[in-house]
């Protein structure tokens, strides 16, 4: 059984920092990995989509790399600003299509 | 280009009722699928639907259902509602499968008392 596990739970750093966020997966058979941000009272947003193939992908200021074999993601966040703060998500697909979600982790960057 | 739109925004229930969610997708995209967000479980998938045919389903009891229509709108239905019900209900959409790039509704709070 697939399982995804974020850490930290939950982060504060000031703003301008670069930083970090890990996303650990148990089973290696995965279609995509995909990162989302969720800001208190709305939905999802996706950030980026990591199909099993690749290694990373890149949007603006957002990185995210993939390791299969190791069943690790993360997301890199480079010159973090406040609008940033919101909770980070981590999704896998599995072998049965279906997306296996990680608890979070809950960004507070201070200006 | 509108986004996802979900109605209601928010809903409050008694055990033992039953409740419809609806969801519109973004023009265009023909798949659905739906989501459940708990504080303690997190989120969890439901099931997907694409061209009005459910195509997947995850671990959740038969109380749990959902349609698709012909114009890709999509709804899911809670029957006899339980106090564990309670969630944040999420939908989904994207042009052919899930696992291209889902744009998400802002969801339905669902609140059984």
């Amino acid at each position: 059984k697939q399982e995804v596990t974020q850490i930290p739970a939950a982060l504060s750093v000031p703003e301008g920092e670069n930083l970090v966020l890990n996303c650990s997966f148990t089973d290696s058979a995965i279609y995509n990995l995909q990162w989302f941000r969720q800001d208190p009272g709305k939905g999802l947003t996706s950030l980026l989509l990591i199909q099993s193939s690749q290694r990373e992908q890149t949007s603006g200021r957002l990185n995210a790399s993939l390791d299969k074999s190791s069943g690790r993601s993360t997301l890199y966040i480079a010159a973090s600003q406040p609008g940033d703060s919101a909770t980070y998500l981590c999704a896998v697909m599995d072998s049965n299509y279906q997306l296996i979600w990680g608890a979070g982790t809950k960004l507070i960057i201070k200006p | 280009k509108a986004g996802v739109t979900q109605t209601p925004r928010y809903l409050i229930k008694t055990r033992g009722q039953q409740v419809t969610l609806s969801c519109s997708p973004i023009s265009g995209h023909r798949s659905v699928s739906w989501y459940q967000q708990t504080p303690g479980q997190g989120l969890q998938f439901l099931f997907e639907y694409f061209s009005e045919t459910q195509r997947n389903k995850g671990n959740f009891p038969g109380r749990f259902s959902g349609r698709q229509f012909s114009n890709s709108r999509s709804e899911m239905n809670v029957s006899t509602l339980e106090l564990g019900d309670s969630a944040l209900y999420l939908c989904a959409s994207s042009l052919q499968a899930t696992n291209e790039k889902l744009f998400f509704g802002s969801g339905t709070q669902l609140s059984v008392l």
